[in-house]
């Protein structure tokens, strides 16, 4: 069936460094993929999205990069600050019913 | 304000006595969806709804149920809840403008459900 794996599953960087979190997926129907970043005990919010017409979407710090071919996906994340420790997932998604989610990656950054 | 409820936030309950919990928006969404998050899994969809009537299994439905008679409300039912429906649950809800057309989904606090 339709799968996302997400990559590392824990993260950690220095306060100013770059973080990079990976996702492949399986279905090469999927034309949508979100990222979602948790705090801990709040509930996920869209950070950015990006549709499979486009190869990169940048959002002041924050950076989505799209690989139809691998059927693969990044977020990038450049000078890091504390206050984006916290969990972040992939989807993707064919239509707008079903949206497949990765595991998540626990992202901390040290000050 | 804008928002997704959900009721109970957390709930601890025994083996075989039915639950509900309920989810409300009041953003006029058409599509919401109930997703069950444990460690190492992500969030997996477990029904979905696209409007008031309309309701599909997502990938983990097998011992819930679900309604939508409102276009507000979406309940998710666990008719005999067992241990491993032991989770952090989350309802979420989003505009619908077809299915070439994507929305945000705006989730719920979530609901932490323990079964003994």
């Amino acid at each position: 069936g339709e799968n996302v794996e997400q990559h590392p599953s824990t993260l950690s960087v220095q306060e100013g460094d770059s973080a990079v979190i990976k996702c492949t997926y399986s279905d090469s129907a999927s034309n949508y993929f979100p990222w979602y970043k948790q705090e801990l005990g709040k509930r996920p919010q869209l950070i950015i999205d990006i549709r499979s017409n486009v190869g990169e979407k940048k959002d002041q710090r924050i950076a989505v990069t799209l690989n139809k071919t691998a059927k693969h996906f990044s977020l990038h994340i450049t000078e890091t600050q504390p206050e984006d420790s916290a969990v972040y997932f992939c989807a993707a998604s064919r239509d707008r019913r079903k949206l497949i989610f990765g595991q998540g990656t626990e992202l901390s950054v040290k000050p | 304000e804008a928002q997704v409820t959900q009721n109970p936030r957390y709930l601890i309950t025994v083996t075989g006595k039915k639950l509900t919990v309920t989810c409300s928006q009041n953003m006029n969404h058409e599509y919401m969806s109930w997703y069950r998050q444990d460690p190492g899994l992500g969030l997996r969809q477990i029904y979905y709804s696209m409007n008031v009537e309309v309701t599909d299994k997502g990938d983990v439905p097998e011992g819930y149920k679900v309604s939508r008679k409102e276009k507000r409300n979406f309940p998710l039912i666990l008719e005999s809840p067992s241990p491993n429906q032991t989770s952090l649950y989350f309802c979420a809800s989003s505009l619908f403008g077809g299915l070439s057309s994507y929305n945000e989904q705006f989730f719920g606090p979530g609901t932490r459900l323990t079964v003994l």
